[in-house]
């Protein structure tokens, strides 16, 4: 059974930094590209970031470009978030979630299979 | 620019049927989509893809109660025999080379 657990959320003060983490189970985490999803509170579904199976392509949306790194570590089957100068707009619920795509080496986003809990982070002074 | 459209909300009763349409920009017709459903308080899950010409994959464990289809630039999520647990908001999903769009979300009430 596939599971997938976020980590590292709380309360942050707007220009700090957080990491987040996503502990993978249940499928052949190092074959599969990864993402991280977020929904600010009473709002809808937000894409923030993807990562190739292999660590070494990855894409951003245009609000997070420049101070959020997607990373993972398949020795430990755990996706990273690190989120530098966070904002008020960045308080949301973030998701880990699988990409369908196996062996994608271009880490190309396509959908999701799977998808995490959520951890809150909240960003305010 | 690739952009889905969703109505806000949907209502239907109890045991009937429903359609949700997630709309297709101009231009991107051909674009498969991804269902995924969210029940309050819950993370999303995973509903089905379905492709431009109408053919669906669906998640494991997704009853067939739920299917999908497809028209010209709209896709359709069909929920029939609806249940209490049904009432969720449901998004639908589009993705390129380098990144992902999300529709707005219908919001689903079971009457």
């Amino acid at each position: 059974q596939v599971q997938l657990v976020e980590s590292g959320g709380g309360v942050v003060q707007p220009g700090r930094s957080l990491r987040l983490s996503c502990a993978a189970s249940g499928f052949t985490f190092s074959t599969y590209g990864m993402h991280w999803v977020r929904q600010a509170p009473g709002k809808g579904l937000e894409w923030v970031a993807v990562i190739s199976y292999v660590g070494n392509n990855y894409y951003y949306a245009d609000s997070v470009k420049g101070r959020f790194t997607i990373s993972r570590d398949n020795s430990k089957n755990t996706l990273y978030l690190e989120m530098n100068s966070l904002r008020a707009e960045d308080t949301a619920v973030y998701y880990c979630a699988k990409d369908e795509r196996e062996n994608d080496y271009t880490g190309y986003p396509h959908y999701f299979d799977q998808w995490g809990q959520g951890t809150l982070v909240t960003v305010s002074s | 620019q690739l952009v889905l459209t969703q109505s806000p909300s949907a209502s239907a009763s109890l045991g009937a049927s429903v359609k949700l349409t997630c709309t297709l920009s101009t231009g991107h017709s051909n674009y498969a989509i991804a269902w995924h459903q969210q029940q309050p308080e819950r993370g999303p899950r995973y509903l089905m893809k379905v492709n431009n010409d109408g053919s669906h994959s669906k998640g494991d464990g997704i009853p067939d109660r739920f299917s999908g289809s497809s028209f010209g630039a709209e896709r359709y999520l069909t929920i029939s025999s609806l249940q209490s647990e049904d009432e969720a908001d449901y998004y639908c999903q589009t993705w390129g080379t380098g990144f992902v769009v999300f529709g707005g979300g219908t919001k689903l009430t079971v009457l």
